[in-house]
């Protein structure tokens, strides 16, 4: 069965950009989570998603959002881009039920310039 | 605010030996994950814990969970070269409803021959 693809692989973009990555997730999982991995700050949780409905997010600024589709696929854009936000950028799925874990993809790795 | 505290978060062993790698959480949670990562991978999904003494075993890496003390351990045992990467636990805020996980800094695990 099919993983968690995350498009694009790379991206490098100048300061002020925008970007917008996008996941999808495992044939019927219907939870998709974002997280931003630096080497300084390490995994760090962005948002969380469910039937298209954000359920929880975590600290990061209003520059970072995200969204759902019908389809359970999810995107997450990023304004106004800082040379900070240079980081891998993973995203999981999770099926339903206590024991299932976050399957993770292979991330986007955004380059800020 | 949930916090994950790891240690050791650097360690470098012989084959043939064996260590354990400590996971403190601050907050009730009802899930303890661990993770593998190697260099420039994503995040490869080991074990998913339940509940207060579970134990589980997947070749030479045991991981045990203590809901009372907030504690989760990954035991190596008799490590070998391919066991090298950076372990992960997380844990996600317990009350249901929303996901995400926190994640500790990560264990970077060396063995050397």
């Amino acid at each position: 069965k099919a993983g968690v693809t995350q498009t694009p692989r790379y991206l490098i973009k100048t300061r002020g950009q925008q970007v917008t990555l996008s996941c999808s997730p495992i044939s019927g999982h219907r939870s998709v989570s974002w997280y931003q991995q630096t080497p300084g700050q390490g995994l760090q949780f962005l948002f969380e998603y469910f039937s298209e409905t954000q359920r929880n997010k975590g600290n990061f600024p209003g520059r970072f959002s995200g969204r759902q589709f019908s389809n359970s696929r999810s995107e997450m854009n990023v304004s106004t881009l800082e040379l900070g936000d240079s980081a891998l950028y993973l995203c999981a799925s999770r099926g339903q039920g206590a024991s299932y874990g976050y399957t993770f993809g292979s991330g986007t790795r955004l380059t800020v310039v | 605010e949930l916090k994950v505290e790891q240690n050791p978060l650097f360690l470098s062993m012989q084959e043939g030996k064996n260590y354990t790698i400590y996971c403190n959480y601050s907050t009730t949670s009802d899930r303890l994950y661990w993770y593998r990562q190697d260099p420039g991978k994503s995040l490869e999904s080991l074990f998913v814990l339940l509940s207060n003494g579970a134990v589980k075993q997947e070749g030479r890496l045991m991981a045990s969970l203590d809901t009372k003390a907030r504690l989760s351990t990954l035991h190596i045992t008799a490590a070998v070269h391919d066991l090298s990467a950076t372990y992960f636990c997380a844990v996600t805020y317990s009350g249901g409803g929303a996901d995400g996980l926190t994640f500790g800094k990560g264990t970077h695990l060396i063995i050397q021959p």
